[in-house]
């Protein structure tokens, strides 16, 4: 059983449309992640939550929206994509803050 | 904010050579996290420091924690081709966990 699952893997789309990325954890933890990892590996925190609560907002255009339905589901997403968005897209989890996190298998999206 | 920097970006070397990537922080931490990330893969958690001075091995690896708090250090012996990666240190402060830059190691034969 995969311990923190995302869908879709790969996401192609134009420039302009919205789209949404979705995460779930089977693992039972409170805190779970975006994060944007660029062409140059860095690994950006975009999202925190925890327990359904927003702790971590960064500097992220209001274009990206969370969402936690519930503990194990954080889904992203993100209108009037651009260019720039093109990336992979990391959720993640863990016991709580600060603790050791486990991440999603990523999903590359590739906006043209 | 906080910043967690490693050196170097990128390192190649010839396998059975050692390997270091340092991480250093703007600001005293209370634990550090190192995580590996394989080609095309996502990062995995490798281990977490806590203590001043904190030194840590797992086989070829061995960690260790600055005795200030605001640098760690991860080593590797005599790489191999499955040492191949992008190695990431975290830092923790009170409110968050934020990643280094990353260090990309690449070994040939």
């Amino acid at each position: 059983d995969t311990a923190v699952s995302q869908t879709p893997k790969y996401l192609v789309t134009q420039m302009g449309n919205d789209k949404s990325i979705k995460c779930e954890q089977n693992l039972g933890h409170d805190t779970m992640y975006w994060y944007k990892q660029d062409s140059k590996k860095f690994l950006k925190i975009m999202f925190s939550y925890n327990n359904k609560e927003l702790i971590i907002n960064e500097t992220v255009p209001n274009r990206f929206s969370p969402k936690s339905p519930d503990k194990a589901h954080l889904n992203l997403h993100i209108n009037s994509l651009e260019l720039g968005d093109s990336a992979v897209y990391f959720c993640a989890s863990s016991k709580g803050r600060g603790y050791e996190q486990y991440f999603g298998p990523g999903t590359r999206l590739t906006v043209t | 904010g906080q910043q967690v920097m490693q050196i170097p970006q990128y390192q190649h070397v010839q396998e059975g050579e050692d390997f270091t990537t340092y991480c250093n922080s703007s600001t005293t931490l209370s634990n550090i996290q190192w995580y590996k990330q394989r080609p095309g893969g996502h990062p995995v958690f490798l281990i977490q420091l806590v203590k001043s001075g904190e030194v840590k091995k797992q086989k070829r690896l061995t960690f260790q924690f600055g005795e200030a708090k605001k640098n760690s250090s991860l080593h590797i012996t005599a790489t191999q081709t499955t040492d191949v990666g992008t190695y990431f240190c975290a830092g923790r402060t009170a409110s968050k966990l934020t990643f280094g830059t990353g260090t990309r190691l690449q070994v040939t034969l």
